[in-house]
């Protein structure tokens, strides 16, 4: 089946650093890709759509600008937090469409999600 | 707007069937999801059903629309240890589209 990962798993970092994380679709291209965001107990909140080529559709109440996203190739979106602060700590999934058409609906694979905390 | 709920706890005995339930208020909604998540990891796709199907069944998983009441369950049977995660119930209209997810049930399983 479809793999997606993510890289890193878990990261630390300082607070005021910045840190990317990347979403890989290992067997297929996926020209779309979708960043979540997981509080711990709750749900998963969309953050943004990223499409192969194209600027992120953002969902409300997500910045642009602290959570930039790069969808360079159809195998690759990156997620870029920056100037990070504790409150961005957090559990980061991504998913992966795949391209081409495709008439089942298990079209998104999800990753095994980053575990961000920030000191 | 769109919204699926679901209750947050559920505890069964070893053995013993699993129901947990879910609502949506997307009227078109068209594809109804089953998702695990097991500590620390991502969400793995257990099944999934059609809006015009009442049910499906998946070796030990059965899930159950009622679209009219817009309610979804999900029902394990003969849960083992291995089933205990927090199963999210999400909802799409296109398999195109982003999908909307509950806040998910821990299921533990009790001896």
């Amino acid at each position: 089946g479809a793999v997606v990962s993510q890289h890193p798993s878990r990261v630390i970092c300082k607070s005021g650093t910045s840190v990317k994380i990347e979403c890989r679709s290992l067997d297929f291209q996926a020209t779309t890709m979708f960043w979540y965001r997981q509080f711990p107990k709750q749900s998963l909140m969309l953050m943004a759509t990223s499409n192969e080529g194209s600027k992120a559709t953002y969902e409300q109440g997500v910045e642009k600008d602290k959570f930039l996203i790069n969808h360079a190739s159809l195998t690759l979106s990156t997620l870029t937090v920056t100037s990070a602060h504790p409150e961005d700590s957090s559990f980061y999934i991504c998913s992966a469409r795949l391209a081409g058409g495709f008439s089942s609906t298990d079209t998104q694979y999800f990753g095994p999600g980053t575990r961000l905390t920030v000191l | 707007g769109e919204d699926v709920e679901q209750s947050l706890f559920l505890s069964v005995r070893e053995g013993d069937s699993s129901v947990i339930n879910c609502t949506y208020t997307d009227s078109s909604s068209t594809y109804l999801y089953w998702y695990k998540q097991e500590p620390g990891a991502g969400l793995q796709l257990l099944t999934y059903i059609f809006s015009n199907m009442d049910m499906k069944q998946d070796q030990r998983l059965t899930v159950l629309l009622n679209k009219k009441d817009k309610h979804l369950s999900l029902r394990i049977a003969d849960t083992q240890t291995g089933d205990s995660a927090i199963y999210f119930c999400a909802e799409s209209n296109s398999s195109a589209s982003k999908i909307i997810f509950g806040s998910g049930t821990r299921l533990s399983i009790r001896p």
